[in-house]
């Protein structure tokens, strides 16, 4: 059973509007969601964590949410570029314990000019 | 060098042949991982090393066989392989085991005939 989902597996976006990336857990001991990037070609590069504490980080143009009562987090990108166009995967952990990163299955983001 | 380096970036081998696949990180991490990613899956953790030794194997069949001589590199020894472990095969490192968020190499796309 997979603990982390991403149930859209691709999204398209016109440039310069907001791009809305989902992602839900189910293992309610996850403290620690992170975003990862990854371009045709590349490994995953790191975009964005959030932990548990909070309910929001910020990044430029790019902002994560949590909401952990419904065990789920958003990646909101504003203003698209072209250059955002990747598969983006959802990844969470619980810090310091023998778990580590689980991934979901990753979401195709294409950004249209 | 810097980051996390794979060699070769493909492969293509046969079912009957024994090869390897390399990975090393210059960042001075002491944990390394071995992902697998395959189509429409999410990232597979396979193997965990921390300061060397080994602390996780996801029931990985024996056919895939690590090795770390040091913390800087990781080796993926493969033999008798089925077509269906084509895939792309991503090594990671963290500065310590578990948690925060990995740098990963840009894989090594195996392709078995």
């Amino acid at each position: 059973d997979q603990q982390v989902k991403q149930n859209s597996p691709s999204l398209s976006v016109q440039e310069g509007r907001i791009s809305i990336l989902n992602c839900d857990y189910t293992n309610s001991m996850f403290d620690y969601f992170l975003w990862y990037k990854k371009y045709p070609a590349e490994g995953p590069t790191f975009l964005i964590s959030i932990s548990s504490i909070k309910d929001k980080n910020e990044d430029g143009r790019f902002t994560v949410f949590l909401n952990k009562s419904a065990k789920h987090l958003s990646l909101h990108i504003v203003p698209s570029q072209p250059g955002d166009s990747a598969v983006y995967f959802c990844a969470a952990s619980t810090v310091g314990s023998q778990g580590n990163l689980i991934f979901g299955k990753g979401t195709k983001l294409s950004v249209k000019p | 060098e810097t980051g996390v380096t794979q060699t070769p970036r493909h492969l293509v081998m046969g079912m009957t042949n024994k090869k390897s696949l390399k990975c090393e990180q210059h960042l001075g991490h002491n944990a390394m991982y071995w992902y697998k990613q395959s189509a429409k899956k999410p990232l597979e953790l396979m193997f965990v090393y921390n300061f060397k030794e080994q602390t996780e194997n996801n029931s990985v069949p024996s056919r895939f066989s690590p090795e770390c001589p040091n913390s800087s590199h990781l080796f993926l020894h493969l033999h008798t392989l089925q077509p269906e472990d084509s895939a792309l095969y991503l090594c990671a490192s963290s500065q310590d085991y578990g948690g925060a968020g990995y740098t990963f190499g840009s894989g090594t796309r195996l392709t078995v005939v």
